[in-house]
């Protein structure tokens, strides 16, 4: 079976900076692209990275370029992503999902960033 | 980026009813087009994928359909655990893009 898990979330003053990792079990993390999709309080879905199975390719949202860095370890069947220079807006749910036909996603990480 | 256009923002039915919920591409997607079902406090659940597929264990009633940029996820007879939001989501671009939701709620 499939599973992601996110940790790693809480409460950050604005400014601050925050780890987040999605561990991956139950295929072969591997071989799958992978990102990390946000949800702010009573919005919308919004993507915001992306990093290729192998780590040559990766990709952010514009509202979060140059502030967050996803990283992956493969031989840790585990991704990651450094938040830094975390603003209000930021405060949102973070999801892991794989990039693939089935989309799957851990059950998301709540970050606040709050004074 | 590909803008998804999802219509409408919300809606009321009643259970039994068909329930029709449409998704507009900003540019051709081919079929690259998921739909999610997600309720408060819970992640997103996959419910169709490439436009068509119906997810292992979605109910039946679940269908989808389109190509392009023209997408429909049709609920044929709602029940009271469909009561949710409803997103569509464009996988064809690396960058993802969803739609804006659709809150199905009771009449």
């Amino acid at each position: 079976e499939v599973q992601l898990v996110e940790s790693g979330g809480g409460l950050v003053q604005p400014g601050g900076s925050l780890r987040l990792s999605c561990a991956a079990s139950g295929f072969t993390f591997s071989t799958y692209n992978m990102n990390w999709v946000r949800q702010a309080p009573g919005k919308g879905l919004e993507w915001v990275s992306y990093i290729s199975s192998s780590r040559s390719i990766i990709y952010y949202a514009d509202s979060v370029k140059g502030r967050f860095t996803v990283s992956r370890d493969n031989a840790k069947n585990s991704l990651y992503l450094q938040m830094n220079s975390l603003r209000a807006e930021d405060t949102a749910v973070y999801y892991c999902t794989t990039v693939s036909a089935r989309v799957y996603w851990g059950q998301g990480t709540l970050v606040t960033v709050s004074s | 980026d590909i803008q998804m256009t999802q219509s409408p923002s919300s809606l009321s039915a009643s259970v039994g009813d068909r329930v029709t919920i449409t998704c507009r591409a900003s540019q051709s997607i081919s079929r690259s087009l998921n739909w999610y079902q997600q309720k408060p406090g819970k992640a997103p659940k996959l419910l169709i994928y490439a436009a068509s597929s119906l997810q292992s264990g979605a109910p039946s009633r679940f269908s989808g359909s389109g190509s392009g940029t023209d997408f429909t996820l049709t609920i044929s007879s709602l029940q009271p655990e469909d009561f949710a939001t409803y997103y569509c989501q464009q996988s064809y671009s690396t960058v993802w893009t969803f739609g804006q939701g659709t809150k199905v709620e009771i009449k």
